[in-house]
């Protein structure tokens, strides 16, 4: 089974702090992204790598910045957390069949609320 | 226009009947076509794929594409109340880095 695994399940900061969420997927799955999901909008794409040290902005990246050193291992950073960063953030990896069809593989998600 | 679109719900089905689940998307290309349930509290898990016109069938479950309407559903037979969750429609380009979510669909099966 594919396990992607993320550090905290719950995290309470202060505005202004220095926040980082970690991610590891233990399938040597090229892909990894991060989203975040809020009530009535969905999973947005935050970013997501292709491979090593790469890296390519979502749809959302303002705030945030991520780091990829390592293959099983995608962290968020969000530089100075606000409020409107409280949400819950899943992280993904993913494989291409043999169809070339993407699947996605989530981790069980942080809930991050900046006070 | 959102590029996936789902009605929010919630839909509320008696136990054993027919769930119906349906989701547009906006860009003519897209090539691959997701459902994922997510449970509350829980995260996204992948429950079916379908890449060409028609029906494909897994268990209770059967996915529907029509890519000249733009249009993807999702049926669940014999509704369990196992299967209340919010239903997530996803589209990706062959080959592509994006998947793109709609923002799902609640699914109430009264027992």
């Amino acid at each position: 089974d594919v396990k992607v695994t993320q550090s905290s399940r719950y995290l309470v900061k202060r505005t202004g702090e220095k926040v980082f969420l970690e991610c590891v997927q233990d399938m040597d799955h090229e892909n990894m992204f991060w989203y975040r999901q809020d009530p009535g909008l969905g999973l947005r794409l935050i970013y997501f790598s292709y491979d090593v040290k790469m890296k390519e902005k979502g749809d959302i990246p303002e705030g945030y910045s991520v780091s990829r050193e390592k293959k099983e291992r995608f962290s968020l950073i969000l530089e100075s957390a606000s409020t409107n960063q409280t949400s819950m953030y899943l992280c993904a990896s993913s494989f291409w069949d043999e169809g070339a069809n993407e699947k996605l593989f989530f981790g069980s998600g942080t809930q991050l609320s900046v006070l | 226009q959102k590029e996936v679109e789902q009605n929010s719900g919630p839909l509320s089905v008696p136990e054993g009947a027919i769930a119906s689940l349906n989701c547009t998307y906006s860009d003519r290309v897209s090539q691959s076509f997701f459902w994922y349930r997510q449970y509350s509290g829980k995260s996204p898990e992948l429950i079916m794929s379908i890449y060409s016109n028609g029906d494909k069938e897994d268990g209770r479950f059967t996915a529907q594409l029509n890519k000249a309407s733009q249009y993807v559903s999702l049926l669940i037979r014999d509704s369990q109340p196992s299967d209340s969750a919010t239903y997530l429609c996803a589209v990706n380009m062959n080959g592509g880095f994006k998947t793109i979510f709609g923002a799902g669909t609640r699914l109430f099966v009264k027992a």
